[in-house]
């Protein structure tokens, strides 16, 4: 029971444009969500997250939007830059006695950003 | 200041050996989380401690275990290994796993042969 789902495994784009990956969720329960940059042979990054209070948050290039109706979130990159090539996780959690310290990850985009 | 540091990098190991791995977090961080991650079934929450005892557990059979220490430093024990075992391992912190603020270490990569 995949919970949290990244349906796309791979997004190419050329620098400068935008970068929307996306993530669906199936847990109503979820009430934070995150998203994470990983290089090979690192840990996970925290890049931006957002509560499910908001529906939209931004740090510089990143924004994320959360749509809780339909269970879907997005991560915009603009503009895209060649070291954002790497993958790209969507996690969700929630507060409640079974989810301590758990995070629930997507499987990940792998985004190639092209000169 | 110091980020979470994994202990070794990378373990060779023989199937139905014992492995155990190490994770200092962040100073004043006392939530340490563990991950495996596989191709095949991405991140996958292993267990959460905090002041040295486990809030949390994941779908992962008893051959897997943990524990924390005084000072925050976590361990992970995997016994009889398995071929399937080979993934990296992940450790995360954070101050207390309320603030969804967890930072993770490098991993430790397990190749079981």
């Amino acid at each position: 029971d995949q919970q949290v789902k990244q349906n796309s495994p791979s997004l190419s784009v050329q620098e400068g444009r935008i970068s929307i990956l996306n993530c669906d969720y199936t847990n109503s329960m979820f009430d934070y969500f995150l998203w994470y940059k990983k290089y090979p042979a690192e840990g996970p990054t925290f890049l931006i997250s957002i509560s499910s209070i908001k529906d939209k948050n931004e740090d510089g290039r990143f924004t994320v939007f959360l749509n809780k109706s339909a269970k879907h979130l997005s991560l915009h990159i603009v503009p895209s830059q060649p070291g954002d090539s790497a993958v790209y996780f969507c996690a969700a959690s929630y507060w409640g006695g079974t989810s301590y310290g758990k995070l629930t990850f997507g499987q990940g985009t792998i985004l190639t950003v092209h000169p | 200041k110091a980020g979470v540091t994994q202990t070794p990098r990378y373990l060779i190991k023989t199937r139905g050996q014992q492995v155990t791995l190490s994770c200092s977090p962040i100073s004043g961080h006392r939530s340490v989380s563990w991950y495996q991650q596989t191709p095949g079934q991405g991140l996958q929450f292993l267990f959460e401690y905090f002041s040295e005892t486990q809030r949390n557990k994941g779908n992962f059979p008893g051959r897997f275990s943990g524990r924390q220490f005084s000072n925050s430093r976590s361990e992970m024990n995997v016994s009889t290994l398995e071929l399937g075992d080979s993934a990296l391992y992940l450790c995360a912190s954070s101050v207390d796993s309320t603030n969804y603020g967890y930072t993770f270490g490098s991993g430790t990569r397990l190749t079981v042969v």
